[in-house]
């Protein structure tokens, strides 16, 4: 089955710096990476997510990079906020329907602690 | 609120009673996935509904687990004979089965048997 590392486990940033999650996978068909936020006691929010058949994708300070050949994907948080202090969670899934070898579970990662100092 | 909700938030139980929770998905979500989270870990993969058909279950699910979503709507999760071991929090998400297939989660239901 599908195994998924996440490093660092914790990172701590000034406000203002950028952070970088860093993810393996290991199966290759999966084809579908999101990324969760976790606040203390909250539920998980995703926050970007990105298919295989794309590189790279950008929402306003969040990024997310993807090497199939390499089967890894980053995070990118630029100007870190106090705000963005959580826990970041990597996940992989491989898409499509059941029958054809799709499955629907989210393989997640053991998270990433993420302070932002003032 | 029109997001993923659970029953109850938190339960203490003593160890060999028999758990329930419930999951209330968003409506038109036909997918429905129970996951468990420990402290310091990642959710992990219990098992997911597509209507009221359990599609997928994981290892993890001992026999001592049984999940049920008889209408496609609702689903429960029941742990019977609670281990301390079963301490975690329960989570449970839904989605669509088309478009991005994102899973929005519920608050969870922290289980803690003593």
């Amino acid at each position: 089955g599908e195994n998924v590392e996440q490093h660092p486990s914790t990172l701590s940033v000034q406000e203002g710096d950028s952070a970088v999650i860093k993810c393996t996978y290991s199966d290759s068909a999966s084809n579908y990476f999101p990324w969760y936020k976790q606040e203390l006691g909250k539920r998980p929010q995703l926050i970007i997510d990105i298919r295989s058949n794309v590189g790279e994708k950008k929402d306003q300070r969040i990024a997310v990079t993807l090497n199939k050949t390499a089967k890894h994907f980053s995070l990118h948080i630029t100007e870190t906020q106090p705000e963005d202090s959580a826990v970041y969670f990597c996940a992989a899934r491989t898409l499509g329907p059941i029958l054809t070898g799709g499955g629907n579970k989210l393989t997640f990662g053991t998270g990433t602690q993420l302070k932002v100092e003032l | 609120d029109t997001g993923v909700s659970q029953d109850p938030r938190h339960k203490i139980t003593k160890r060999g009673q028999n758990v329930t929770f419930r999951c209330d998905p968003i409506s038109e979500h036909n997918r429905l996935y129970w996951y468990r989270q420990t402290l310091g870990q990642g959710p992990e993969f219990l098992t997911y509904f597509q209507n009221e058909a359990q599609l997928e279950k994981s290892r993890l699910l001992s026999d001592r687990f049984s999940a049920e979503r008889p209408k496609g709507s609702f689903s429960t999760l029941e742990i019977q004979r609670t281990e301390q071991g079963d301490s975690a929090m329960y989570l449970c998400a839904s989605s669509l089965d088309r478009g991005t297939y994102e899973q929005y989660f519920g608050p969870g239901t922290r289980l803690t048997v003593t």
